[in-house]
């Protein structure tokens, strides 16, 4: 049982289209996550859902656009694809924080996409 | 200053030995300071964390060592394993507004040698 799964894994596509890449978690949490890993392995936050509200919103093209249908499921739409897009692009969850939870995330395996 | 600055950003070490990777941070706003170590191919996955109030925590072969007049932190490996290979990140937490803002290191590659 995947607790946290992306799809797809792999994406590639040509600069200018429009692709989706989908997230849902099993572990009953109620914070979902959407962050990108550069080719330098570098990971940094983009996007931030509590129980379908957006909380953190880094300073991401609005060609970027998250869509959190239930709290179990993220989605991230990427409009006009160009070539810096390029990366691996990671969902997580956690629990909230309040109750004494530290919000481990918990990462799905990534989905690489690859813009020519 | 919402940074958390990492280094090495490789390491060799040799099976059996102690590997050191090193976290420092500006913002005493952070709570909460986890390490997470990830796969080829996989994501990340929290290894070990820490809170301010604490100087050490053991689990294993892994300790996070945590200096917070310096800002700084770091996870130590002993008696490092093949099987340890991988990159591995320090983070921390913001702790305004609850919502659990994870700031990334910049990680570091850790190769053991059999």
């Amino acid at each position: 049982d995947t607790a946290v799964s992306q799809t797809p894994k792999y994406l590639v596509t040509q600069m200018g289209n429009d692709k989706s890449i989908k997230c849902e978690q099993n572990l009953g949490h109620d914070t979902m996550y959407w962050y990108k890993q550069d080719s330098k392995k570098f990971l940094k936050i983009m996007f931030s859902y509590n129980n379908k509200e957006l909380i953190i919103n880094e300073t991401v093209p609005n060609r970027f656009s998250p869509k959190s249908p239930d709290k179990a499921h993220l989605n991230l739409h990427i409009n006009s694809l160009e070539l810096g897009d390029s990366a691996v692009y990671f969902c997580a969850s956690s629990q909230a924080l309040a109750g004494g939870h530290a919000g481990e995330l918990f990462f799905g395996e990534g989905s690489r996409l690859t813009v020519l | 200053q919402q940074q958390v600055k990492q280094s090495p950003q490789s390491l060799i070490v040799q099976k059996g030995g102690i590997s050191i990777i090193n976290c420092a941070y500006e913002n005493t706003a952070f709570d909460y300071f986890p390490w997470y170590q990830q796969f080829p191919g996989k994501g990340p996955a929290l290894l070990i964390a820490i809170r301010p109030d604490v100087s050490e925590k053991k689990e294993g072969r892994f300790t996070i060592s945590f200096n917070k007049s310096a800002k700084q932190f770091s996870l130590h490996i002993m008696d490092s394993q093949p099987g340890d290979s991988a990159t591995y990140f320090c983070a921390a937490r913001l702790k305004a507004g609850n919502t659990g803002k994870l700031i990334f290191g910049q990680g570091t590659t850790l190769q053991v040698k059999p």
